[in-house]
């Protein structure tokens, strides 16, 4: 079956440090990879996604890229902001219609 | 701007009432969903519906029921609330077919509080 395991939070950071949050999938066939976040208050959206093997989502200087041998999609950001505490979910689909989602990691950064 | 509402932010209802949860989309979106969030386990999805009158039960229906008459709107309901069913409920919703890029559209969730 589907299934997506990130590691575990919170993960507290100073501002301007680097950033990386773990995500293994397990999926049957060619799945899509995504990054969701819950900014406090607030609902999901999507940060970044990757359709393909070696492709490489980034938006608002995270980045990340779909590495089918070691099935990861982990999520990186060269110099966290304090605007950038949030929760994390990754999340993978198989047919666009149906989402499996990690459960999350909190991130927390300090001024 | 792309919006999905959801009716309610917090709500505390008592054991045994029935529920509703209300989400109203103006994107024009075929699929509709319906997902719980609990810390340490993440979203999952309770429904789903892909056209008006239809629907999918995903990993956790029981309990559970939804109503979809318009192509808009997405209803929960909590026949008989039970305190296990205190959570956070979002709902989302996406194209189909070509215009679907994989990208959901979230609303900013109803905590409900069952006493």
């Amino acid at each position: 079956g589907n299934s997506v395991t990130q590691m575990e939070g919170p993960v507290t950071l100073s501002e301007e440090a680097f950033l990386t949050i773990n995500c293994t999938y397990t999926a049957t066939g060619y799945p899509s990879l995504f990054w969701y976040v819950q900014y406090p208050g607030e609902g999901l959206q999507l940060l970044l996604k990757a359709t393909k093997a070696d492709d490489k989502g980034s938006n608002k200087g995270f980045e990340a890229t779909y590495r089918k041998e070691t099935t990861s999609f982990h999520l990186e950001k060269g110099s966290v902001q304090v605007s950038d505490s949030a929760v994390y979910f990754c999340a993978l689909t198989g047919n666009f219609n149906k989402f499996y989602f990690g459960s999350g990691t909190k991130l927390n950064v300090k001024p | 701007d792309v919006k999905v509402t959801q009716s309610s932010r917090y709500l505390v209802k008592r054991t045994g009432e029935k529920v509703f949860l209300e989400c109203v989309q103006d994107m024009d979106h075929e699929n509709m969903f319906w997902y719980r969030q609990d810390p340490g386990l993440g979203l999952r999805l309770i429904y789903f519906s892909y056209d008006v009158k239809m629907k999918e039960k995903g990993d956790i229906p029981e309990g559970y029921s939804v109503s979809r008459e318009k192509k808009e709107r997405f209803s929960l309901i909590l026949e008989s609330a039970s305190t296990n069913q205190t959570s956070m409920y979002l709902c989302a919703s996406s194209f189909q077919g070509p215009r679907n890029t994989g990208e959901l559209f979230f609303g900013e969730g109803s905590r409900l509080t069952v006493l």
